[in-house]
């Protein structure tokens, strides 16, 4: 099956930890980037990457980091310097057309809960 | 600053009724813009998209109406059905030099109510 994979499904993580959230594709896209979603907030984007071995920040990546080491595994690690990090985050891919917008596909999505 | 204003919040139709959310941008270099559907505990799953030099496009039930000079578009879903019950997001993106962020309104919740 082509897609894109995030697990775990549930994590919870107690305050002053680093958790790492993987992100998986099979798509061959160029492209991928991690988004946070809250309630009555929309997505905002955490990072992207648009090839291997770079990424850029969001608009919210204080308290965020990403690698980008192999073209099908974008994984985001929340340190303990984000204030507030309970939320669903998603990570999705494009094929990254340059200069030219193309679709963003949506992984299953990961809970993070901070006990 | 919200970049992609949506509205309404939350929406309740009847069964067979045509629900319509609004969307409104204001930055003119957006050039492609989607709309996605998300259930919940799921990721976003892209329902439709259009690009700013077409006025509307349908793909089955849904049709998205979009005019440039107003800097607005909308989703309206015909004869809808309890099953389209979710959460709706528009978003807008801007493709130059490939980043294609995508800047996402704050969600419509629809209920069909049988």
């Amino acid at each position: 099956d082509g897609g894109i994979t995030q697990s775990p499904k549930y994590l919870f993580r107690k305050e002053g930890q680093n958790v790492t959230l993987s992100c998986e594709q099979n798509l061959n896209h160029d492209a991928m980037y991690w988004y946070r979603q809250d309630p009555g907030q929309g997505l905002r984007l955490i990072y992207y990457s648009q090839i291997v071995n770079d990424f850029q920040k969001g608009d919210i990546a204080e308290g965020y980091s990403v690698s980008r080491e192999k073209k099908e595994s974008f994984p985001l690690t929340v340190t303990s310097a984000q204030k507030n990090p309970t939320a669903f985050y998603l990570c999705a891919s494009s094929i990254g057309l340059a200069g030219r917008a193309d679709t963003q596909y949506f992984g299953p999505g990961t809970r993070l809960t901070v006990l | 600053q919200q970049q992609v204003k949506q509205s309404p919040q939350s929406l309740i139709v009847q069964k067979g009724g045509i629900p319509i959310i609004n969307c409104a941008y204001e930055n003119t270099a957006f050039d492609y813009f989607p709309w996605y559907q998300q259930f919940p505990g799921k990721g976003p799953a892209l329902l439709i998209a259009i690009r700013p030099d077409v006025s509307e496009k349908k793909e089955g039930r849904f049709t998205i109406s979009f005019n440039k000079s107003a800097k607005q578009f909308s989703l309206h879903i015909m004869d809808s059905q309890p099953g389209d019950s979710a959460t709706y997001f528009c978003a807008a993106s801007i493709g130059l030099t490939g980043a294609n962020n995508l800047f996402f309104g704050t969600g419509t919740r629809l209920t069909v109510i049988p």
